[in-house]
């Protein structure tokens, strides 16, 4: 079993939907979690960061993580066709200087 | 440019000739990391620097994969008798320093097939 379970879809709604990307992980000592979006043929770009449990919300972006069911959550409202991208979590057990452990990324399609 | 800057964005190589890939970060950027992206899968963490010194080189696969920052800026990963299951996207990240609560800015990668 991988640390970091991530459906990779593909997920497809049309505008104006409220997508949900979720992870589960196993490793207890994970306590910074992070989603990046990546567009084709580009790198990742970091949307949203959390530390520990909690919500924490940026325009229509929402991050849950639930660390006592080792599950967190990227919400979207009112998707539009440029969210159409793979969505990737990643975290980690420490702060500074040491490497994300990323899942596979969820491929989003948002129709127009 | 005020990105992370990768060369060359594509790389065709023939098993078992020798790669070196390219990466500029953005400048005054302490961390450098470097990731390898497999066709349907995430990123995986292959080394990290900060500034010159290589504080962890635990993803390197083998002793076939090499990677210095000598000046503390540019960075280059070097793979040796290249095989085939080296085919990946190779990315380059870097950071101001090395928190998480910094963002990691990644360039857009290398793309390495081994034919």
């Amino acid at each position: 079993q991988k640390e970091v379970e991530q459906d990779p879809g593909p997920l497809s709604v049309p505008e104006g939907a409220i997508v949900s990307l979720n992870c589960t992980y196993s490793n207890s000592a994970f306590q910074y979690f992070m989603w990046y979006r990546q567009y084709s043929r580009k790198g990742p770009e970091l949307l949203m960061y959390t530390y520990s449990s909690g919500n924490k919300e940026d325009g229509r972006f929402t991050a849950q993580v639930d660390k006592s069911s080792k599950y967190i959550s990227l919400f979207i409202r009112d998707s539009q066709p440029s969210d159409s991208a793979t969505y990737l979590c990643a975290m980690s057990a420490k702060q500074a200087g040491t490497a994300l452990i990323f899942g596979k990324g969820t491929t989003l399609s948002v129709s127009s | 440019g005020a990105g992370v800057s990768q060369s060359p964005r594509y790389k065709v190589a023939k098993r078992g000739q020798d790669v070196a890939l390219r990466c500029d970060p953005i400048s005054g950027h302490v961390s450098l990391f470097w990731y390898q992206q497999a066709l349907g899968q995430g990123p995986e963490f292959l080394t990290y620097f900060q500034n010159e010194a290589q504080l962890d080189k635990s993803g390197l696969p083998s002793d076939r994969f090499f990677a210095e920052r000598p000046e503390g800026s540019v960075s280059t990963l070097k793979i040796q008798r290249t095989q085939q299951e080296d085919s990946a996207v190779y990315l380059c990240a870097s950071s101001f320093h090395g928190a998480l609560n910094s963002p990691l800015h990644f360039g857009n990668g290398t793309r390495l097939t081994v034919t």
